[in-house]
């Protein structure tokens, strides 16, 4: 069965340093990743995604993701964290074959001034 | 341009109700998605239109969920008799024509609450 673990509920970092929300994946066959965030009563922002190609993906606000498929591992980064990247952060697969997103529970990223 | 749009963006209703949720897609999206969110977990997938069609449907919990896309636009998620449980946030999502790559951009989602 196909899944995605968030092993991270919560991740404090102090701001200008670097962040990285963890994820990992379940899935058959060559995954899509996503990565989206989520702000207090907002909708769900698109910050990146891996289809093919290079592993190092890069995305808005700064942000970036490796993907290592040996380790079956998506992990969002971003080199300075600031304030206002505080927020819900969820990963997401996609097998090729299906047309659902599967999501992890999500983790809440602090940064602190 | 505008993103997705969903109305209402509350609603409270009573226990055996019938609601309506309706989801307005990007223009020229013809792929459209229904998820819902409890609180404190991700998404969880409900139902894929491709056009008018719901090219997969296996999401939705039980015969009480059912939506339409009849024109291949907005879309409505209906919920029959309604109970505690489907207190959530639905979500709608679209992308251009459903291609597995593709990016699915959400609208801000309908906050229900069943008492």
């Amino acid at each position: 069965a196909q899944s995605v673990a968030q092993p991270e509920d919560q991740v404090n970092v102090a701001e200008g340093n670097p962040l990285t929300v963890k994820c990992t994946y379940s899935v058959s066959g060559n995954p899509y990743l996503f990565w989206y965030v989520q702000y207090p009563n907002r909708g769900l922002q698109f910050l990146l995604k891996y289809i093919t190609g290079d592993n190092l993906v890069k995305g808005s606000y700064g942000f970036e993701a490796e993907f290592n498929k040996s380790q079956t591992s998506f992990h969002l980064k971003k080199p300075s964290a600031l304030v206002s990247d505080s927020a819900l952060y969820f990963c997401a697969v996609r097998d090729p074959g299906n047309y659902q997103l599967i999501w992890g529970a999500g983790t809440k990223l602090i940064i602190k001034p | 341009g505008a993103g997705v749009s969903q109305t209402p963006s509350n609603k409270v209703t009573e226990k055996g109700k019938y609601v309506e949720l309706r989801c307005d897609p990007i223009s020229g999206h013809t792929a459209l998605y229904w998820y819902r969110q409890s609180l404190g977990q991700g998404p969880e997938f409900l139902i894929y239109f491709q056009g008018t069609g719901a090219a997969d449907d296996s999401g939705l919990p039980n015969d009480r969920f059912f939506a339409v896309r009849p024109e291949g636009s907005v879309s409505t998620l209906k919920i029959q008799r309604t109970e505690r449980g489907d207190s959530a946030v639905y979500l709608c999502a679209s992308s251009l024509g459903g291609a597995a790559g593709e990016t699915q951009y959400f609208g801000p989602g309908t906050r229900l609450l069943v008492l």
